[in-house]
């Protein structure tokens, strides 16, 4: 089946140890997305690509960082997690056209101690 | 930016119907959207909305009244498994696009009791 993916589905990290959560899709949709849920908020996004196309929202801190290297593949890289950083981190895909919806996967949580 | 604003919270039994709500403020709009969440899961897509107009899917029924900026999410025929969050989600405009930013609201808990 057609789906997002999402590794690894639990990652905990040292407070400033660098870690990378992985996205995968099977789609081919031109548009993946990273959003920032904590407990009991709504999902925050963080930043998108339009293909190759990369797009950081305002506030998203310079902590994180993006890499897509292919269509199916999107990275977030945490360079110095914080224990603010904890949280459930979604990834989302969409074709990009108007009214499309986003498939989203199932999250990497992550526990910074 | 956007203003996003539902229940925190709302209680109702099996075989009910219950309507929840969400206003919005929004520099720009090109879409609303509701999602199913799960504890612990990722959001699920339930309903689209870019007309004023009811959009009807099985139990689940959305409206939208751009005017007003309120939308609501119908849920017929209450089940236990349709305990969940419930996300009111807009979609701004980026000029020059049919792409926008996708704002969430903080979600509506439904517990559905027996």
């Amino acid at each position: 089946d057609a789906m997002v993916i999402q590794n690894p589905r639990y990652q905990v990290t040292q407070f400033g140890k660098p870690v990378t959560l992985s996205c995968s899709q099977t789609l081919n949709h031109n548009v993946m997305y990273w959003y920032q849920q904590k407990s009991s908020q709504a999902p925050k996004l963080l930043f998108h690509y339009y293909d190759k196309d990369f797009n950081n929202e305002a506030d998203t801190p310079d902590n994180f960082q993006s890499r897509r290297p292919n269509t199916s593949f999107c990275f977030l890289d945490i360079r110095s997690p914080g224990l603010g950083d904890a949280a459930m981190y979604l990834c989302a895909t969409s074709r990009g056209t108007s009214g499309d919806e986003q498939f989203f996967g199932p999250g990497t949580r992550l526990t910074v101690l | 930016g956007q203003n996003i604003d539902q229940p925190t919270e709302m209680t109702a039994t099996e075989g009910a119907i219950v309507q929840i709500n969400c206003t919005y403020q929004t520099s720009g709009f090109n879409g609303l959207f509701w999602y199913q969440q799960h504890a612990g899961e990722a959001p699920t897509f339930l309903s689209y909305n870019v007309l004023d107009g009811l959009e009807e899917k099985g139990r689940f029924s959305s409206f939208l009244s751009r005017s007003k900026g309120y939308s609501y999410l119908l849920l017929k025929e209450l089940q236990m498994k349709d305990s969940a969050s419930y996300l009111c989600a807009v979609r701004d405009h980026l000029r020059g696009s049919t792409l926008g930013r996708l704002y969430f609201g903080r979600g509506t808990q439904l517990t559905v009791w027996p």
